[in-house]
């Protein structure tokens, strides 16, 4: 049972235009909420986090919203650049775990075309 | 601060061999957790380690074990490799407690390939 989907596996944006990607979860317990950024063959680069207690979080060109009736969580990336293409990761964490584990979406790859 | 390493970067195994992967976390982060991605399976958790002791274990078969030494240095074994074993293996770490400190940061990977 997948437990954080991200259903579009591939998204291509203009350059200077707003970025969307999108990450449902299933389970009630997650707290914690990341985004990574990741190339091939690298290990993923932390974006941006959230806290169930938040709704929105805002660092530089980055915007993680959540909806935590809806389960669902989204990324904002305004203005996009072609540097931003990689494949981007939501993942969750629940503090009951007692453990730092993290839970993976299968990734959506951003394309940003200049 | 130096980021998580992962020694070695590639390694290239036969089935039935073993190998060991290290990690060395970010300084003064305690908490390391192993993951493999395949294209398949995607980002899938092995096992966590806190202060020497293993706290969470993904569902992986036994042939995965990993340990963490005093310096918070670990290390994975994988043993009686087996095809479906290539992959890339990543190390994270986590430092301070509270919710920042809930924030895992990722090595490189360790690109394995068994033939």
């Amino acid at each position: 049972d997948q437990q954080v989907k991200q259903n579009s596996p591939s998204l291509s944006v203009q350059e200077g235009r707003i970025s969307i990607l999108n990450c449902d979860y299933t389970n009630s317990m997650f707290d914690y909420f990341l985004w990574y950024k990741k190339y091939p063959a690298e290990g993923p680069t932390f974006l941006i986090s959230i806290s169930s207690i938040k709704d929105k979080n805002e660092v530089g060109r980055f915007t993680v919203f959540l909806n935590k009736s809806a389960k669902h969580l989204s990324l904002h990336i305004v203005p996009s650049q072609p540097g931003d293409s990689a494949v981007y990761f939501c993942a969750a964490s629940y503090s009951g775990a007692g453990s730092y584990q993290l839970t993976f979406g299968k990734g959506t790859k951003l394309s940003v075309i200049p | 601060k130096a980021g998580v390493t992962q020694t070695p970067r590639y390694l290239i195994k036969t089935r039935g061999q073993q190998v060991t992967l290290s990690c060395s976390p970010i300084s003064g982060h305690r908490s390391v957790s192993w993951y493999q991605q395949t294209p398949g399976q995607g980002l899938q958790f092995l096992f966590e380690y806190f202060s020497e002791t293993q706290r969470n274990k993904g569902n992986f078969p036994g042939r995965f074990s990993g340990r963490q030494f005093s310096n918070s240095r670990s290390e994975m074994n994988v043993s009686t490799l087996e095809l479906g074993d290539s992959a890339l293996y990543l190390c994270a770490s986590t430092g301070a407690q509270g919710q920042v400190g809930r924030t895992q940061y990722f090595g490189p990977g360790t690109r394995l390939t068994v033939l």
